[in-house]
């Protein structure tokens, strides 16, 4: 079976632009969730999504936006990229909502501003 | 808030040996802990979990962690390291319904 997939894998914007990451999760799986996993660090938990609806949110700014679509595939949205965007960012999905239960991740998409 | 320690950022230990990595956590009430490990370019990978049930965790590749409430502490170990286990690991903690990871500790075995 397909584990979780990202897409692209790599990526180069500018300061400014925006940029839409995506996530494929694993067949079954109705939770996606995102993370910012800056060099050197810890992922950072961004969001959570079950069924469609927002059901955590981290602290990052407004500038991050997700949705998930009917077939629980997701997108993450970043406009106005700064420098300090630059990271992996993860894409884990799991059967339920809570995310207690085991994630699944998904390789990752390194974005690098310049 | 909550947050998690991992004491010591690069461990290096002999093939044959003893692995322990550290983590300590801050939570009013007992959360779910996990480790997680990293290979290089790959995303994250669970090793075990706590969940209340038991307070050693035994997982997979032979890690097992030890809860223990009185000292906040889910230290992660392996009796005897092997060359493949030369990766990043990461405990984390959940509550609230969000995940909170600390910085890693990167695990180096020497032949």
């Amino acid at each position: 079976d397909a584990g979780v997939t990202q897409s692209p894998t790599h990526l180069i914007k500018t300061r400014g632009q925006q940029v839409t990451l995506r996530c494929s999760p694993i067949s079954g799986h109705k939770s996606v969730s995102w993370y910012q996993q800056v060099l050197g660090q810890g992922p950072q938990f961004i969001f959570q999504y079950y069924e469609k609806e927002e059901r955590g949110r981290g602290n990052f700014p407004d500038r991050f936006s997700a949705r998930q679509f009917p077939n629980y595939s997701s997108e993450l949205n970043v406009n106005a990229l700064l420098l300090g965007d630059s990271a992996l960012y993860l894409c884990a999905s799991s059967l339920g909502q809570n995310l207690n239960r085991p994630q699944h991740f998904g390789d990752g998409t390194r974005l690098s501003i310049l | 808030a909550q947050s998690v320690t991992q004491l010591g950022s690069h461990v290096s230990v002999s093939e044959g040996a003893l692995v322990l990595l550290r983590c300590n956590y801050s939570s009013s009430v007992p959360p779910y802990l996990f480790w997680y490990v990293q290979y290089p370019n790959q995303g994250l990978q669970l090793l075990l979990k706590y969940t209340s049930a038991a307070t050693l965790v035994k997982g997979i590749n032979g890690f097992e962690a030890e809860f223990k409430k009185s000292e906040t502490s889910f230290h992660l170990t392996k009796p005897s390291a092997h060359m493949s286990d030369a990766a990043e690991y990461f405990c984390a903690v959940m509550t609230g319904n969000q995940f909170y990871f600390g910085t890693g500790t990167s695990l180096t075995v020497i032949p």
